[in-house]
C-alpha cells in the first residue's frame, strides 16, 4: 500500500478563497483523522470518522471548516472562506482496530496551507 | 487544563546518554498511549505504544505507564544524533479519539 496520500502538498491562496484538502486513507483502515499543526498549538484534532461516519467534530474551529468522507477511500477538508490564521500544516491519518485494540495511526505527508 | 501535556523543551542530551521524555494526561478513562517521533518538516511516525501499567521495552526505547498518576514517559538509551526530533505523546479514550500533546523537542549533542 502507498500509505496515506494527501493532496496538494502545498497550497497558497488568498484570503476569502475556498480551499479543499484531500486525503486517501490506507485501504482497510476504518478510522480517519484530520489534524492541524502549528508551532503555537501543536497537533490539534479537528475531526475524525469511523466507517465514513463523523464521530467527533468538536475540534473544528468554526463553521468555515467542513469535512466529508463520501466513501472509505476518500475524504475532504474544506475551508470557506479562508483566513490568514488558517495557515498551518494539515495532516490526515488513518488507522484500524484489531481484536478490540487500537493500533497506530499512519499519517500522510501533510498539506502546508498558506493564506495570504 | 490541556488533555495531554508535555514539556516543550528543547531538551538537550549528550550523545550516548539517556533521554527522558514525560507526558501527563487529564482523562482517567484514557486507554491507549503512544509515542510518536516527528522530524522537522516530516509527518509523525509511531515509535511505541503501551496499554498496561509498567514498562515496555523495544530496543533502545522504553515506555513507562502509570495510570494512577496519569503519566507516561519515554526513555531513549544510548542517544544518537539521529534521535534529534520532536516527540509527541498521544492518548486515546474508549471512542478511539487520538489526542496529541504539543511535543517535546529533543536535541542530541554529539
Amino acid at each position: 500500500d502507498a500509505g496515506v496520500i494527501q493532496s496538494p502538498r502545498h497550497e497558497v491562496t488568498e484570503m476569502g478563497q475556498e480551499v479543499t484538502l484531500r486525503c486517501k486513507p490506507i485501504s482497510g483502515h476504518d478510522y480517519l483523522f484530520w489534524y492541524r499543526q502549528t508551532m503555537m498549538r501543536g497537533l490539534e484534532l479537528l475531526i475524525y470518522f469511523n466507517n465514513n461516519v463523523p464521530i467527533d467534530d468538536s475540534g473544528m474551529p468554526e463553521d468555515r471548516f467542513s469535512a466529508k468522507m463520501p466513501n472509505a477511500s476518500f475524504s475532504t477538508l474544506k475551508i470557506q472562506p479562508s483566513e490568514p490564521r488558517d495557515s498551518a500544516v494539515y495532516f490526515c491519518a488513518s488507522s484500524w482496530v484489531v481484536l478490540g485494540a487500537y493500533t497506530e495511526a499512519f499519517f500522510g505527508q501533510g498539506t502546508r496551507l498558506t493564506v495570504v | 487544563q490541556k488533555e495531554v501535556e508535555q514539556n516543550s523543551g528543547p531538551l538537550s542530551v549528550p550523545e550516548g546518554a539517556i533521554a527522558s521524555l514525560n507526558c501527563t494526561y487529564s482523562d482517567r478513562g484514557s486507554q491507549s498511549f503512544f509515542w510518536y517521533r516527528q522530524y522537522s518538516g516530516k509527518s509523525p511516525e509511531l515509535i511505541m505504544f503501551i496499554y498496561s501499567n509498567g514498562d515496555k521495552e523495544d530496543g533502545r526505547f522504553t515506555a513507562q505507564l502509570n495510570k494512577a498518576s496519569q503519566y507516561v514517559s519515554l526513555l531513549i538509551r544510548d542517544s544518537q544524533p539521529s534521535d534529534s526530533a520532536t516527540y509527541l505523546c498521544a492518548v486515546t479514550n474508549g471512542n478511539e479519539k487520538l489526542t496529541f500533546g504539543t511535543g517535546t523537542r529533543l536535541t542530541i549533542i554529539p
